[in-house]
Order: structure tokens, then sequence, then C-alpha cells
């Protein structure tokens, strides 16, 4: 049963555009979103992070919004550049878990020049 | 700092056989390592929590007897794969905690090991 859903399989942006990738979950127990990035044949990297408690995380280029009562994130990338092209993860705890994260299936985002 | 490795990166063994790979946290100290198993085009599914010094809590669907983990240290954890078999094949990722960092909940991985099982 996916806790963590990313609907769009792929996403293709302008260099300098922004993109967004979005991110759905139904455990309302989680306490804890990251996105991390991943190329192929590598483990994923930590991107950007944020608490429950907070409706948005901002970090050079990458922001991080969530929308609780939606149960909904997103990350925005502005400027995107060709390097940001990468599979995006989304991924969520929860305190009494252990921390352990759920990943979504992963969002494909290629910027073109 | 946060480094992992996993050794080996890429293993092709013989179905029946056993496979070990590492996980080993380079500059930090990790009392928690997660394994995690992703299928082509699918998310990473989690598949234990190794805490060192105890048992590992699996997760539902995963055989504790066909994924054997150790954490011995608080550098390294081990998943060995017995009797290997070509559904086994996968790429196994390995992630860590450290805890001295002040995000409680971020994990490092490891740049993953790819499976094959003739």
């Amino acid at each position: 049963d996916q806790q963590v859903k990313q609907n769009s399989p792929s996403l293709s942006v302008q260099e300098g555009r922004i993109s967004i990738l979005n991110c759905d979950y139904t455990n309302s127990m989680f306490d804890y979103f990251l996105w991390y990035k991943k190329y192929p044949a590598e483990g994923p990297t930590f991107l950007i992070s944020i608490s429950s408690i907070k409706d948005k995380n901002e970090d050079g280029r990458f922001t991080v919004f969530l929308n609780k009562s939606a149960k909904h994130l997103s990350l925005h990338i502005v400027p995107s550049q060709p390097g940001d092209s990468a599979v995006y993860f989304c991924a969520a705890s929860a305190g009494n878990s252990g921390y352990a994260l759920n990943f979504g299936k992963g969002t494909s985002l290629l910027v073109t020049p | 700092g946060a480094v992992v490795s996993q050794h080996p990166s890429r293993v092709i063994c013989k179905s029946g056989t056993s496979v070990k790979i590492e996980c080993r946290s380079l500059d930090f100290q990790a009392t928690t390592m997660f394994w995690y198993r992703q299928f082509p085009k699918q998310s990473l599914m989690l598949m234990a929590t190794s805490n060192e010094g105890s048992k590992a809590t699996y997760e539902q669907g995963v055989e504790k007897d066909k994924f054997l983990i150790n954490h011995a240290s608080l550098t390294l954890s081990t998943l060995t794969v017995t009797s290997a078999h070509p559904e086994d094949s996968s790429f196994y990722i390995c992630s860590a905690r450290d805890l001295l960092r002040p995000k409680l909940n971020e994990q490092f991985f490891g740049p993953g090991t790819r499976l094959t099982v003739l």
C-alpha cells in the first residue's frame, strides 16, 4: 500500500523556468517530509526537508511547501538548471516508526536548455 | 561529512548462492541503519531497520531468514541475501542516521548495490 504518492512519473521544464514536483500522502501520522534527488545506479541525495509544524522551507533554489490539510507537499526549483535533471523522490516518516522513510515512486525531471 | 559507502557496487551470482553486502558510515557513527530495495521504475521499499547491537526489525513481507542483517558496530551493517534466486535481483541501498546531526530525520544513503542472480 503506497502511502506516499507521486502521480507524475515525468516532468519536462525549460531552463530558467520553475519546476514544481508534487507529492501526496495518506498517513496522517507522518510528521517529517523529505525530498531526495537520485541519478541512475546511485543512492539518493538529500535535498531539503520540512517538519509538519511548518508550511514552507527554503534553501537556495529549492523550496518545499506543505499543506497538511490536503496531505500534499510540493518541491519548487527556481530557476531550473540542466543539472537538476534527475529523478526526485518524495519521502515521509513518522517519529513513532523510528524515522524509517516511506518513498514515492519518483518523478523524472528533465530540464532542457 | 556524512558519507556512506556500500560494497560491492555490483555483484552477479548463481542461483542458490549467498551474497553479503556491506554498508559503512565513513565519517560518523550510525546507531541506526536502514536497508531498502528498489525494483526498476519503482520506489525505494524499506526492508528492515538495523540498530547497532540488537536484532533488526523487518518490514512485513520481508523474510528475515532470507535477508540476514547484522549491525555489529556503529559504522558497519551487513545484509546477506541467502540462497539467492533471480527474483532477488534488485538494487539494494542502505542509509544511516547520524544522531549528532541537528536534523534528526536526515538519512544519508549509500551508492547502492546492484545484485543480479542468474
